[in-house]
C-alpha cells in the first residue's frame, strides 16, 4: 500500500537548520511529485513547494526562496525538505504529499506530519 | 500572490443540514481550485479538484462549483464525520495559496 513516512519531531534554535525526510513506499517513486505543506499551530495551511523525484526539478514558494531546499535520493525512495535560518514563525507541522504532477490534483497520500519547533 | 478569501470562517450546523462554503480569489483563476477537508491532528484530504470534480472515493454529498473568482463547496446533508475544517487552494499560479479555512462545528 502507498505510504509516506516522515521523520520525527525536531526542536531547533533560531538560526539553525532542519531537514525533514519523507520516505515513500508502495508506488513508483519517480512517477509522482512530492509537495510540501506546513501548518503553524492553530493556523491554516501554507504551500511550500514541490519536487519532481524523477529529475530533481523544484518549485518553491517565493517567501521561502533562499531558505528552503528540496532534494531526493532515488535509491532510498526519500525526499528531503531542508529549511535554513529558522525563525520562531517556522514552528509548524510539516507535511509531504504525493501529487500526480506540479498541480495539487491527485494529492492523494500524505505523510503523518513532522512537528518542527523553533525556540531559544 | 493570489489571495483566497473564504467565508464564513466558522459555521455551526446540524446533522442533515445543507451547508455552503464560499471561496473568492483576488483574480481570475479559471477553475484551478481545490477543496480540502482537515480533521484535528490529521493531514488534509483533497475532496474536489478542479472546482467541481469529486476525487475518487469522496462521498457524493460533497459538490463544488464556480469558475473565475467565485467558488462554492456544498455538503448536501451533513454527516457526523463531516465536522472538520475546510480549505480552498488555488494552483492557477505560483505560489499556490490556501484560503484561511472554515471550521464546521456541530450545533
Amino acid at each position: 500500500q502507498v505510504q509516506l513516512v516522515q521523520s520525527g519531531a525536531e526542536v531547533k534554535k533560531p538560526g539553525a537548520s532542519v531537514k525533514v525526510s519523507c520516505k515513500a513506499s508502495g508506488y513508483t517513486f519517480i512517477g509522482y511529485y512530492i509537495h510540501w505543506v506546513r501548518q503553524a499551530p492553530g493556523h491554516g495551511l501554507e504551500w511550500m513547494g514541490w519536487i519532481n523525484p524523477k529529475n530533481g526539478d523544484t518549485n518553491y514558494a517565493q517567501k521561502l526562496l533562499g531558505r528552503v531546499t528540496m532534494t531526493r535520493d532515488t535509491s532510498m525512495y526519500t525526499v528531503y525538505m531542508e529549511l535554513k535560518r529558522l525563525k520562531s514563525d517556522d514552528t509548524a507541522v510539516y507535511y509531504c504529499a504525493r501529487g500526480s504532477g506540479a498541480g495539487i490534483n491527485g494529492t492523494d497520500y500524505w505523510g503523518q506530519g513532522t512537528l518542527v519547533t523553533v525556540s531559544s | 500572490a493570489i489571495q483566497m478569501t473564504q467565508s464564513p470562517s466558522s459555521l455551526s450546523a446540524s446533522v442533515g443540514d445543507r451547508v455552503t462554503i464560499t471561496c473568492r480569489a483576488s483574480q481570475d483563476i479559471r477553475n484551478d481550485l481545490g477543496w480540502f477537508q482537515q480533521k484535528p491532528g490529521k493531514a488534509p484530504n483533497l475532496l474536489i479538484y478542479p472546482a467541481s470534480s469529486l476525487q475518487s472515493g469522496v462521498p457524493s454529498r460533497f459538490s463544488g462549483s464556480g469558475s473565475g473568482t467565485d467558488f462554492t463547496l456544498t455538503i448536501s446533508s451533513l454527516q457526523p464525520e463531516d465536522f472538520a475544517t475546510y480549505y480552498c487552494l488555488q494552483d492557477y499560479n505560483y505560489p499556490y495559496t490556501f484560503g484561511q479555512g472554515t471550521k464546521l462545528e456541530i450545533k
